[in-house]
């Protein structure tokens, strides 16, 4: 079966740390797609990132970081020096490519709350 | 350009009513999705579609639910005899293909309120 945990509920942390918010992933497919979105306060929701399955390279853009890990079935989002803005619901997501769809799955999002 | 824009934003019904959701997607985007969230949860998916046809509906709850993209542009979410549970934001989303390599464009979404 597809599923993607996020462990983490609730992270608070002051603004200029650094924070991973984790995720694990389940799938019987050799070949699929990995998302990361950020949900504001606001309501709408926005794509950071997406990672294939056979891509496990490190990848880095500005203050964002991703580990993907399929030993470990891992998806992991770090935010380098946080800031205020970065307060937020984010939400991991899978989507497999093998079938005739390609909904996404997401994980139960982890709530970001960066204080200054 | 244009993002996904749904309407509309808040919709407030009594149970037992029938209600639409609308979605205009991306311009020229294939792919349209429906999903579900519910307070504290991550979207949850209802049908897919790819043009005209509803290619996944795997993830409407009951027949109460239905969707349709007559032209392959805009898209209508039907739910029939509203009961509270169905009281959540739904989301809908767009991509250009439908085969997971591209992402999906969310919209701002409908907060439909079942009294």
């Amino acid at each position: 079966a597809q599923k993607v945990t996020q462990a983490q509920t609730e992270i608070s942390v002051v603004e200029k740390e650094d924070v991973t918010l984790d995720c694990v992933y389940e799938t019987r497919d050799t070949t699929y797609y990995l998302f990361w979105y950020k949900q504001p306060p606001s309501g709408e929701l926005v794509f950071l990132i997406r990672r294939n399955s056979f891509d496990e390279q490190n990848e880095i853009s500005g203050r964002y970081s991703w580990n993907f890990q399929k030993s470990t079935s891992s998806f992991n989002f770090t935010i380098t020096a946080s800031q205020v803005v970065d307060s937020a619901v984010y939400f991991c997501a899978l989507s497999e490519a093998n079938r005739n769809t390609d909904k996404l799955i997401f994980g139960t999002g982890t709530r970001l709350q960066v204080f200054p | 350009g244009a993002g996904v824009s749904q309407t509309p934003s808040n919709k407030v019904t009594e149970k037992g009513k029938y209600v639409e959701l609308r979605c205009d997607p991306i311009s020229g985007h294939t792919a349209l999705y429906w999903y579900r969230q519910s307070l504290g949860q991550g979207p949850e998916f209802l049908i897919y579609f790819q043009g005209t046809g509803a290619a996944d509906d795997s993830g409407l709850p009951n027949d109460r639910f239905f969707a349709v993209r007559p032209e392959g542009s805009v898209s209508t979410l039907k739910i029939q005899r509203t009961e509270r549970g169905d009281s959540a934001v739904y989301l809908c989303a767009s991509s250009s293909h439908g085969d997971g390599n591209y992402e999906q464009y969310f919209g701002p979404g409908t907060r439909l309120t079942v009294t």
